[in-house]
């Protein structure tokens, strides 16, 4: 069973651009959620998608935006790029069973603002 | 608001020994906690979780327990290997939802 895919694994963008990441999860499971993680901030919960609905937000700037499509692949995209973007991003992909709960990540996608 | 709570940054234990590592969290609508293991510029592996109604799961070397009167769950490790060497964050969710909300990470070394 393939795990959690995220492309690209690396990425690196002048200010002021944009960026597009994706994110398949495992096969099955319909929720993705995105996290960001940087030095000093930690891991940070981004969004959370369950079959093509965002559920939840996190405290991101509207230009942090995603979506998820029919297949459950997800992307998120991020507009205007600023250096503190740089970050690794995260996805996970979760399922929920019998009262026990998996969550898996990607390896995450290294975006590099310069 | 930090609802979920890692004290200690770092922590090292001897190879063969148990490691214990504590997370705490404000929320009593927190459902769900689950721990992982991480390398740098990796994402983050599952190792185990335990869902609010119990105290206790097992897995291999690894066992959580959660005492939710005091807010509390611990990771152990018996017995502790060198390769268990990482960071490791506890997370919490609530039902119905899949937003995970992180501690600051232990840094576990684990000595030969």
């Amino acid at each position: 069973k393939a795990g959690v895919t995220q492309t690209p694994r690396y990425l690196i963008k002048t200010r002021g651009q944009q960026v597009t990441l994706s994110c398949s999860p495992i096969s099955g499971h319909r929720s993705v959620s995105w996290y960001q993680q940087t030095p000093g901030q930690g891991l940070q919960f981004l969004f959370e998608y369950f079959s093509e609905t965002q559920r939840n937000k996190g405290n991101f700037p509207g230009r942090f935006s995603g979506r998820q499509f029919s297949n459950s692949r997800s992307e998120m995209n991020v507009s205007t790029l600023e250096l503190g973007d740089s970050a690794l991003y995260l996805c996970a992909s979760s399922l929920v069973w019998d009262s026990q709960i998996e969550a898996f990540f990607g390896q995450g996608t290294r975006l590099t603002v310069v | 608001d930090q609802q979920v709570k890692q004290n200690s940054p770092s922590l090292s234990v001897q190879e063969g020994r148990i490691s214990i590592l504590n997370c705490d969290y404000t929320n009593s609508m927190f459902d769900y906690f689950l721990w992982y293991k991480k390398y740098p510029a990796e994402g983050p592996t599952f190792l185990i979780s335990i869902s609010s109604i119990k105290d206790k799961n097992e897995d291999g070397r690894f066992t959580v327990f959660l005492n939710k009167s005091a807010k509390h769950l611990s990771l152990h490790i018996v017995p502790s290997q060198p390769g268990d060497s990482a960071v490791y964050f506890c997370a919490a969710s609530r039902s119905g939802t899949y937003k995970y909300i992180f501690g600051t990470g232990t840094r576990l070394k684990v000595l030969a």
